[in-house]
Parts: structure tokens; sequence; C-alpha cells
């Protein structure tokens, strides 16, 4: 199917643990990008990539990482997991050019326990 | 870095008022962009806008650009039940969202 996935769509995990968050999108967008919505905060971004082996830090990356070695897939991996980093992750995806609309995922509800 | 602070946070209305959201940047921008969230769904672009003073019309949403493009605004006339969400604006030069505004509709 064509369009942008993530997975897992809810997850639970304990305090301390590693857990990496997936997201695959068909369109071969070159940006693909990573937030966190939490009540009060709106969206917020975490780390993006332009294209295949380049990402950046956003706003707030503290306690996470990515990787882009393949185009379509750009995870999400929270090295060991703290209460803080409860919260909804979406990820999206764009291409520059004159269409530039963004196509976000469902979302992945986590739960760090 | 570039930020688009936007207000109110929470607007609540009545069926059939009106309903405006402001994004405001200290800096000039590229371009803006609007996104609707349905509750317990996920942020959908509205329309992008890039020259200065324009304004765009979806129906009962009117959409406009500031001369100086730094700041932005969505009118929603005569609000409906579906109109239900949290609207960002959004710089798409690194896609940076602002906090958003969550509309509640009285019916």
């Amino acid at each position: 199917d064509a369009g942008i996935t993530q997975s897992p769509r809810y997850k639970i995990t304990e305090t301390g643990r590693q857990v990496t968050l997936m997201c695959h999108q068909t369109w071969s967008h070159s940006y693909m990008f990573w937030y966190r919505q939490d009540l009060g905060h709106g969206l917020r971004l975490i780390y993006y990539s332009a294209a295949a082996d380049i990402t950046d830090k956003g706003e707030v990356p503290d306690g996470y990482v990515v990787s882009r070695s393949k185009t379509e897939n750009f995870p999400l991996t929270l090295e060991s997991a703290t209460r803080s980093q409860t919260s909804v992750y979406f990820c999206a995806s764009f291409d520059r050019g004159m269409n530039t609309e963004a196509f976000f995922g469902q979302g992945t509800r986590l739960t760090v326990v | 870095g570039q930020q688009v602070m936007q207000i109110p946070q929470y607007q609540h209305v009545q069926e059939g008022e009106d309903f405006t959201t402001y994004c405001n940047s200290s800096t000039t921008l590229s371009n803006i962009q609007w996104y609707k969230q349905r509750p317990g769904g996920h942020p959908v672009f509205l329309i992008q806008l890039v020259k200065s003073g324009e304004v765009k019309k979806q129906k009962r949403l009117t959409f406009q650009f500031g001369e100086a493009k730094k700041n932005s605004s969505l009118h929603i006339t005569a609000t409906q039940t579906t109109d239900v969400g949290t609207y960002f604006c959004a710089y798409a030069g690194k896609l940076i969202f602002g906090q958003g505004t969550t509309l509640q509709v009285k019916p």
C-alpha cells in the first residue's frame, strides 16, 4: 500500500529499555521527520532527515537516535527510555518542489512505565 | 532557530460563530503551511501560502499571509461541529510547527 506507515501503533515499555519506532514511506520522499506530541506542547520536532545518510537535530533531540540507511525508512530509537518520553510520536515525509505538502503517519502511542 | 508562535491555544465557540487563529514569527518566512488534526488523528495538510499578502479560500476557511511574511491567520466562517480539532501553522523550511489552536464547537 502506498503511504506512510508507523509501527507499532501502541507500545508499553519499561524505564531503561531500548525501544525503536519504525517509519516507512513508499513515495521516495527525500525529507522525513519525527515529532512528539504532548498536551500543551503541540508538535515538537525531534529529528529530521533530508536524504539517506543525512540526519539533523530538531527542537528536542536529547535521548533519541535516528538513522536513515534507506530513503524509505527512518527509525527512531530511544536508547534508554524514561517516563518523560511517554508521548505520541508522529513520523512525516515530504519532497522538495512545488508541492511541499507533508504526509503524516498514524502515530505511535508510547508509554514508559 | 526559526519559531512560529500560535494563538490562542484553545477556543470554544458556539456552532455558527466565527473562529480565527493567528500565527506569528519574529523573522520573515519564505512560506507557511496550515494543518488540521482531528481528535485522535494525525495532522492533515490544508494549504500552503508563499506570497506576501496572499489570501486563499477553501469553502468556509480563509487563509492569509501577512505583507511582511511574518504572520498568518486562518479564519473559519460559521463554524460547524465538523471543524472541531487542532489547527497548526508550520514553517515549511524545516517543518517547525506552532503550538496549535484547539477548537471546540458547541452544537
